[in-house]
């Protein structure tokens, strides 16, 4: 089964620590991931995608195959980070065109001053 | 370009009426995704068409829901009729076609919030 797990709700930390939002995912194919942003008022939005392998706003995300994961990171969070944060998943279907996404439930970023 | 654009932005409504969401497709997007968001479970699709035509339409609740997508541009979401459960956020979302930049990239709608009483 296609399946993005994302283990926290919720993730507070202060301004300029570290910040790691986990995300696992269950695919018997080769992966597309991809991470999405929705800010406060704001529509959801693409944050990064692991094919472009870019550093977005400072936050990078590694496909490790073995583990599974595509975890998003940055090294210095900022107030203007704190958002839901959704990793995703790109579902095969039906003769392998334009495919859905697959989301995980999310997590909330805090980022507290 | 104003994006994905979705009508209404909130509705609150009584179980048992007809419910109609709307979505605009960026102009040039060729698939059209709807989801629902809920606390409970995320972002759940529901169905989503390819050059107007519908390819998986497996995440739709029950016969209560339809889609339709009349045209290049336009699509809509009818629950009828409504349910409390139904309450959630919907969203519409477009796509380029594969090849270019945004190839997988999907194009979301601000979102309709909808309260069934």
């Amino acid at each position: 089964a296609q399946r993005v797990t994302q283990p926290e709700k919720l993730l507070s930390v202060f301004k300029g620590a570290p910040v790691e939002l986990k995300c696992n995912y269950s695919y018997s194919g080769s992966p597309e991931l991809f991470w999405y942003v929705q800010y406060s008022r704001q529509r959801l939005q693409l944050l990064l995608r692991h094919i472009s392998r870019e550093s977005i706003k400072g936050f990078t995300a590694d496909l490790n195959k073995g583990e599974t994961s595509f975890h998003l990171k940055k090294p210095f969070a900022q107030e203007e980070d704190s958002a839901m944060y959704y990793c995703a998943l790109k579902a095969t279907n039906y003769g392998g065109s334009q495919g859905n996404l697959i989301f995980g439930k999310g997590t909330k970023l805090s980022v507290k001053p | 370009d104003a994006g994905v654009i979705q009508s209404p932005r909130h509705e609150v409504t009584e179980m048992g009426q007809e419910v109609t969401l709307r979505c605009k497709l960026i102009s040039g997007h060729n698939s059209l995704f709807w989801y629902r968001q809920t606390m409970m479970r995320g972002l759940e699709l529901l169905i989503y068409f390819n050059n107007n035509v519908p390819i998986d339409d497996s995440g739709m609740p029950e016969d209560r829901f339809s889609a339709k997508m009349p045209n290049a541009s336009f699509s809509t979401l009818k629950i009828q009729p409504s349910e409390p459960r139904d309450s959630a956020v919907y969203f519409c979302a477009s796509s380029p076609g594969t090849g270019g930049p945004n190839t997988g990239e999907l194009f979301f709608g601000e979102g309709s919030r909808l309260t069934v009483l």
